[in-house]
């Protein structure tokens, strides 16, 4: 066990919908990061907040958006969901920019 | 450019031998870290390994080791006497450390391997 807890484990929707995915990073840690990990594209970096202030954004799309929250915890938000989007999403915390991250066990979006 | 790069999409190895999985890195930062993953078929993320640029002694963790080669930029991973439950996904990993980086962990595209009973 990470530490790091993500919510839910699975979930199926819609195009066009619109879900929000929690991570609850271990304690102590201030750092949140978002990955995306695709059969094609891989693991990418969707982006990274540091006791409530985006830090770093990576290949993240416009119709998904972020936040952390004053007690750590993080929540991303993907709207007009599209086949494509269809993935495992990966949240991380560490509690400084070394050393490594402890990954949550993922929450697996399937949209049909 | 960041990168990293695994040349091997999959690898077999039988039970008990030892595999070496590759992967090299480029980055222009003086100051980073390495790192290894292990992703089984259930899908969580397990830290395996961690190498800083400045370590001088190859890093160990029980039945793995890295292989760092700073000089070629390389960064491979040596799982000794394998088990059936070493069959994963396996991801390298690059934190640069330099000034104006974040933490993010940039990662490869992953080898898959399969160990024979």
């Amino acid at each position: 066990d990470s530490g790091v807890t993500q919510t839910p484990k699975h979930l199926i929707t819609a195009t066009g919908q619109r879900v929000t995915l929690r991570c609850s990073p271990r304690s102590g840690d201030l750092s949140v990061y978002w990955y995306q990990q695709s059969l094609d594209q891989g693991l990418q970096f969707l982006i990274q907040y540091y006791n409530g202030e985006e830090r770093a954004k990576g290949n993240i799309l416009e119709r998904f958006s972020a936040q952390q929250f004053p007690d750590l915890h993080s929540e991303l938000n993907l709207s007009s969901l599209e086949l494509g989007d269809s993935a495992l999403y990966f949240c991380a915390s560490s509690v400084a920019s070394t050393g490594e991250l402890f990954f949550g066990e993922g929450s697996r979006l399937t949209v049909l | 450019a960041q990168k990293i790069t695994q040349t091997q999409p999959g690898m077999f190895v039988q039970e008990k031998e030892a595999v070496t999985l590759d992967c090299t890195y480029d980055t222009s930062d003086p100051s980073y870290g390495l790192f290894w993953y292990k992703q089984p078929s259930s899908g969580e993320m397990i830290f395996l390994i961690y190498q800083g640029s400045y370590d001088q002694q190859n890093a160990t963790e029980g039945r793995y080791s890295l292989n760092f080669q700073k000089a070629r930029k390389s960064a491979n991973l040596v799982i000794s006497a394998s088990q059936l439950g070493d069959s994963a996904m396996y991801f390298c990993a690059m934190r640069p450390l330099g000034d104006g980086n974040t933490g993010k962990l940039i990662f490869g595209q992953g080898t898959t391997l399969q160990v024979k009973p």
